[in-house]
């Protein structure tokens, strides 16, 4: 298995533009997640799913959108990129609609907003 | 939103060394878990324990939880350089009459371990 995979792992935009951050995984996972990591802040939760068709927002959820079409694919989107979007982000997926199982990370992007 | 707390910031300790970690939070809650990072990586889980657990092992790992101080501590003992890493402590906040859970991370304890 490729776990959960995320692209791109670098990407700067301009501000005002916008992009679709991929995230993909292939163990059957129903649930999933976008955190956002800054310095000194720890990772902060912006949208999840428990499922295809199902999604939720988290802390900081404003800014991004998120759809789940599929099991599989979790895409975070950057409506127009401000520079206090630059940050690392991280996809998560984890077996049962409940995170009570451990979560499965993936790479991160790093993204920076000029 | 709720949010563990870790303790200390930093620390750096010698290798054969013990580390403790620790992490408070503020409301109840359904599990904790803790995660480690390597510089420029994703999460890597170590350990769950549930509310109703009060120690866990899990090779060099030794984590507790007090429910009623709201806190719980992460071990290693026996540190080795490739611990090197930060930390970080997780807690699963459940919608009252939801099946909906949110997990919560804490900013982490940066662990250097000199060989």
């Amino acid at each position: 298995n490729a776990g959960v995979t995320q692209t791109p792992k670098f990407q700067v935009l301009k501000t005002g533009q916008s992009m679709t951050l991929q995230c993909a995984q292939d163990m059957n996972h129903e649930y999933m997640s976008w955190y956002r990591q800054d310095p000194g802040m720890g990772l902060r939760l912006i949208h999840y799913s428990v499922g295809a068709g199902i999604t939720d927002q988290g802390e900081v959820p404003n800014g991004y959108n998120v759809s789940r079409s599929t099991t599989e694919d979790f895409p975070l989107r950057l409506l127009s990129a401000a520079p206090s979007q630059t940050s690392v982000y991280f996809c998560a997926s984890s077996y049962s609609n409940l995170p009570s199982y451990e979560q499965y990370f993936g790479p991160g992007t790093r993204l920076t907003v000029t | 939103s709720q949010q563990g707390e870790e303790d200390p910031q930093a620390l750096s300790i010698q290798e054969g060394e013990n580390a403790t970690m620790n992490c408070s939070y503020k409301t109840s809650i359904n599990n904790l878990q803790w995660y480690r990072q390597n510089s420029g990586r994703g999460l890597v889980h170590l350990i769950l324990i549930r509310s109703n657990e009060r120690e866990k092992h899990s090779g060099r790992l030794r984590v507790t939880l007090d429910t009623s101080k709201k806190s719980s501590s992460l071990l290693i003992t026996a540190s080795r350089a490739a611990d090197t890493a930060s930390y970080f402590c997780a807690t699963l906040e459940v919608d009252r009459g939801s099946t909906l859970g949110r997990l919560y991370f804490g900013r982490g304890t940066q662990l250097t371990v000199w060989p």
